[in-house]
């Protein structure tokens, strides 16, 4: 099994922060990696799919970077509606996910 | 719309059953892969299983494997999670989510609002 391994598990910064979460995969999964973000009591939001590809509304500051077994995901200027948490997925083999990164705000 | 909505969640004894729906509507639902994913609270998510379009292709993740079945009615465009000999630890919020892209390999970009399964004595 493919295992996911996120960090940091939280993240305290301030709206107009450049913020950047990891995400390392136990064997190479190529691309394949998706970021999503989830709010509380909502469904998660795909936000990034293939590493880097934004998904179709989801703002510009919001990219992704990497391949193999290391990822990133950065917000370049962090916005009140950014504090939520975070979760990467790689979808090579089944689909699992990272633990989350929660945002909050500093 | 393109929605996904699920249901038949509840409150099921350790050692019972329960059959979980997820309707589809406002896309070809034959199309696609559809998962489960589900979320125990206060944690993160966990892919519990898949079905392709065709139906050719199913996976369990290990903790459920054996004791969940996937299955999918076109007819009806949903798909149904058969959840048998519960435990404690299935207890979750259980999503049912979209691939893109019609494929088999995709993240996933439509989900439901989830359904509650409390397994509780």
């Amino acid at each position: 099994d493919i295992q996911m391994t996120q960090s940091p598990s939280t993240l305290s910064a301030s709206v107009g922060d450049r913020v950047t979460i990891t995400c390392r995969a136990s064997q190479s999964i190529s691309r394949w990696l998706a970021w999503y973000q989830q709010k509380p009591g909502k469904a998660p939001k795909l936000l990034l799919y293939k590493a880097s590809s934004l998904e179709s509304g989801v703002p510009s500051r919001f990219s992704g970077s990497g391949s193999g077994t290391e990822f990133t995901l950065t917000i370049s200027s962090l916005q009140p509606d950014d504090f939520a948490t975070y979760y990467c997925q790689q979808y090579n083999i089944e689909g699992t996910f990272g633990q989350g990164t929660k945002v909050e705000i500093k | 719309e393109v929605q996904l909505v699920e249901s038949g969640g509840g409150l099921v004894k350790p050692g019972g059953s329960l059959r979980l729906s997820c309707a589809a509507s406002g896309f070809t639902f034959s199309d696609y892969t559809i998962n489960w994913v589900r979320q125990a609270p206060g944690k993160g998510l966990e892919w519990v299983s898949s079905i392709s379009s065709s139906s050719t292709y199913i996976y369990y993740a290990d903790s459920v494997k054996g004791r969940f079945t996937i299955s999918r009615d076109s007819a009806k465009n949903s798909v149904f999670l058969q959840m048998n000999s519960l435990r404690a630890e299935d207890t979750a919020l259980y999503y049912c989510a979209r691939v893109q892209f019609g494929g088999s390999k995709g993240a996933f970009d439509i989900w439901g609002q989830g359904t509650m399964v409390t397994v509780s004595s």
